[in-house]
């Protein structure tokens, strides 16, 4: 299974674009990559997928590089609600019942 | 549409005591799992199930069981609890065709 690595933490102001990288140098061909949020005593929540290069959604954006070893995740004009935690997350596209978690990256966002 | 749903929300057990930790989801997903976090850190895989009376061992097996006997259930049970225990628990569910799992609101335990 591939390890990531991420920073422990992050701090951003309100509006703006907030960006998160992931590095997994030895992500398998099979992977996907996944960023889950996780709030203070709640359980993580979904927020984007994706193989390579960009996807995109209504909440995020998953910046992805040829070479797969790193991946960003960015949020645009953050809010203080968007203070979390952000796990990126490596693995096979359908092994959703057995996620690897690492200690993720604590986003605090001030006004 | 409830969801995962986790019962109890708090539990507070001295050691040696077990329990049971429910879950249940009515999305109709084939695939449960139940992980712990333990303060600042991931999210642990205890054990996990690909449908009804199919079960396999996460990361952290040992000290807990878990079985499978309906789609919708998967309790967590603990055999005999002890301090090392104390942690926070959230099942998880997901439709094997799905990119995401859904996670229920944890259940935070004790062991005193």
């Amino acid at each position: 299974l591939a390890k990531t690595t991420q920073p422990i933490s992050m701090d951003s102001y309100e509006g703006q674009e907030v960006n998160i990288t992931c590095s997994h140098n030895n992500i398998a061909t099979n992977d996907y990559i996944t960023w889950y949020q996780q709030f203070p005593s709640q359980g993580p929540r979904f927020i984007i997928q994706g193989y390579k290069t960009k996807v995109t959604n209504e909440v995020a954006s998953l910046f992805i590089p040829a070479d797969r070893k790193s991946s960003t995740l960015s949020l645009p004009r953050v809010s203080l609600s968007d203070t979390a935690v952000y796990y990126c997350l490596v693995g096979d596209k359908g092994a959703t019942n057995k996620l690897i978690f690492g200690t993720g990256t604590l986003l605090a966002v001030q006004p | 549409n409830a969801g995962v749903t986790q019962t109890p929300k708090f539990q507070v057990l001295k050691t040696g005591q077990s329990m049971t930790l429910q879950c249940a989801q009515d999305m109709n997903h084939e695939y449960m799992s139940w992980y712990r976090q333990d303060p600042g850190m991931g999210l642990r895989l205890i054990h996990y199930s690909v449908g009804a009376g199919i079960t396999d061992q996460g990361e952290v097996p040992n000290g807990y069981n878990v079985s499978r006997s309906t789609t919708e259930d998967f309790p967590l049970r603990l055999l005999s609890a002890a301090p090392s225990q104390t942690s926070v628990y959230f099942c998880a569910s997901s439709y094997m065709e799905n990119t995401e799992a859904f996670f229920g609101q944890g259940t935070r335990l004790t062991v005193v």
